[in-house]
């Protein structure tokens, strides 16, 4: 079994729709989640972090934590054709640490 | 945010030799840095992770002869792929961890391709 578990689409939503990404895992040890966005060709850059449980929001964009489930969320409200990309959620143990990254998830959204 | 650099950003080598991949973190120092590689529509595979000073550490199935890895400072990390072959083509992304925070800042990766 994978450390972490990620669909990996891909999803295609109309523009302005609610997306919706998640990934599992099954390491209880993991305290920080983060949420990257990768577009094709670049490097990772860092959209969301959470520390041990719950929800943080920044603009368009919520993370949810459930360490109960082993489940966390990314929420990106009304949708843009910019967001299209592949979101990859990462979690790690400790600080500066090794990361655990999920396959990715293909996300377009149609203008 | 902090920013992380890679060069070259594409390089071009032919079957049998050996490239060199610079990391540099530009406004922080990095004790800790990482070497990834991605293949087309799939994550990022950790490769090695390279402390300051010290031998990197490989991942399983990683060949540290084949893949040299060099952290001499703390803003630098290079990465030589030797006598590369094209299975070894693929995009290589390096991360820099901030002493002082628990974020992972990457660079913005170096496609390879070996004819």
């Amino acid at each position: 079994q994978k450390e972490v578990e990620q669909d990996p689409g891909p999803l295609s939503v109309p523009e302005g729709a609610i997306v919706s990404l998640n990934c599992t895992y099954s390491n209880s040890a993991f305290q920080y989640f983060m949420w990257y966005r990768q577009y094709s060709r670049k490097g990772p850059e860092l959209l969301m972090y959470t520390y041990s449980s719950g929800n943080k929001e920044d603009g368009r964009f919520t993370a949810q934590v459930d360490k109960s489930s082993k489940y966390i969320s990314l929420f990106i409200r009304d949708s843009q054709p910019s967001d299209s990309a592949t979101y990859l959620c990462a979690m790690s143990y400790i600080t500066g640490n090794q990361f655990y990254f999920g396959t990715g998830t293909s996300l377009t959204v149609i203008p | 945010g902090a920013v992380v650099s890679q060069h070259p950003s594409r390089v071009i080598c032919k079957s049998g030799t050996s490239v060199k991949i610079e990391c540099r973190s530009l406004d922080f120092q990095a004790t800790t840095m990482f070497w990834y590689r991605q293949f087309p529509k799939q994550s990022l595979m950790l490769m090695a992770t390279s402390n300051e000073g010290s031998k990197a550490t490989y991942e399983q199935g990683v060949e540290k002869d084949k893949f040299l890895i060099n952290h001499a400072s703390l803003t630098l990390s290079t990465l030589t792929v030797t006598s590369a072959h094209p299975e070894d083509s693929s995009f290589y992304i390096c991360s820099a961890a901030d002493t002082s925070s628990y974020e992972q800042y990457f660079g913005p990766g170096t496609r390879l391709t070996v004819t």
